[in-house]
């Protein structure tokens, strides 16, 4: 059964270092997401990508944060600037298209800053 | 700020019991409610993707229903089974956003043998 992946499982980085999380996407869908889950609390979303360009971001998706889709089939997340509050569970999304609801989650990229 | 809400938090049950609970969201401007089946270490999995008021979906034991009128959202399990411990997240998805899914906290559901 396809399946979004997601590169590193787990990555611990220092305060200010840049960070790169990586997706494969199912191959054939269009739009691509990534959402957040700060422990203890809800999972947010941060982006929405179509087209190669981002269709909509939330307030968290700062300046700080960038995706894009260099190959056809990676999507990536790069945190210029790492903060202690950017320590999560990054979740990686996507959907076939613009009418077929559910979204395919990966598994989650646990990003520590220390 | 869109504020979705799921009751209770968690929830343990004993093997055999009917469970349910609900998400509450804004009764304006609805586009959709997804349901999510999330289990520990996994990534969570699509249930049912509810878009018109009154729906009713099945998948196996588990149902949902939907009122977006008063805005909320039950999800029910019958006979519940130790595999079906796991967090079950909802998601509004608005009108004007519709590639922006909104979670409520989820309900984390034990079941015990």
């Amino acid at each position: 059964e396809p399946e979004v992946t997601q590169t590193p499982s787990h990555q611990v980085t220092q305060m200010g270092q840049e960070v790169i999380l990586r997706c494969v996407p199912i191959s054939n869908h269009l739009y691509f997401y990534w959402y957040r889950q700060i422990l203890g609390q809800k999972v947010e979303f941060l982006v929405s990508f179509y087209n190669n360009e981002i269709s909509e971001k939330s307030e968290i998706f700062d300046d700080q944060f960038s995706v894009e889709r260099p190959d056809g089939s990676n999507f990536t997340l790069k945190i210029r600037s790492t903060k202690l509050e950017d320590s999560a569970m990054y979740f990686c999304a996507s959907k076939a298209g613009e009418f077929t609801g559910e979204l395919f989650f990966g598994e989650g990229s646990r990003l520590t800053v220390l | 700020i869109l504020n979705v809400e799921q009751s209770p938090q968690s929830l343990h049950v004993q093997e055999g019991d009917s469970t349910n609970f609900t998400c509450s969201f804004p009764s304006s401007n609805f586009y959709a409610l997804h349901w999510y089946r999330w289990e520990t270490a996994k990534s969570p999995e699509a249930l049912f993707v509810m878009t018109l008021n009154g729906d009713e979906k099945k998948k196996g034991r588990i149902s949902a229903t939907l009122n977006t009128k008063e805005g909320y959202s039950y999800l029910y399990i019958k006979g519940s089974q130790p595999e079906d411990s796991a967090t079950y997240l909802c998601a509004f998805v608005p009108n004007n956003a519709g590639n922006m899914l909104t979670f409520g906290g989820g309900t984390r559901l034990m079941v015990k043998p």
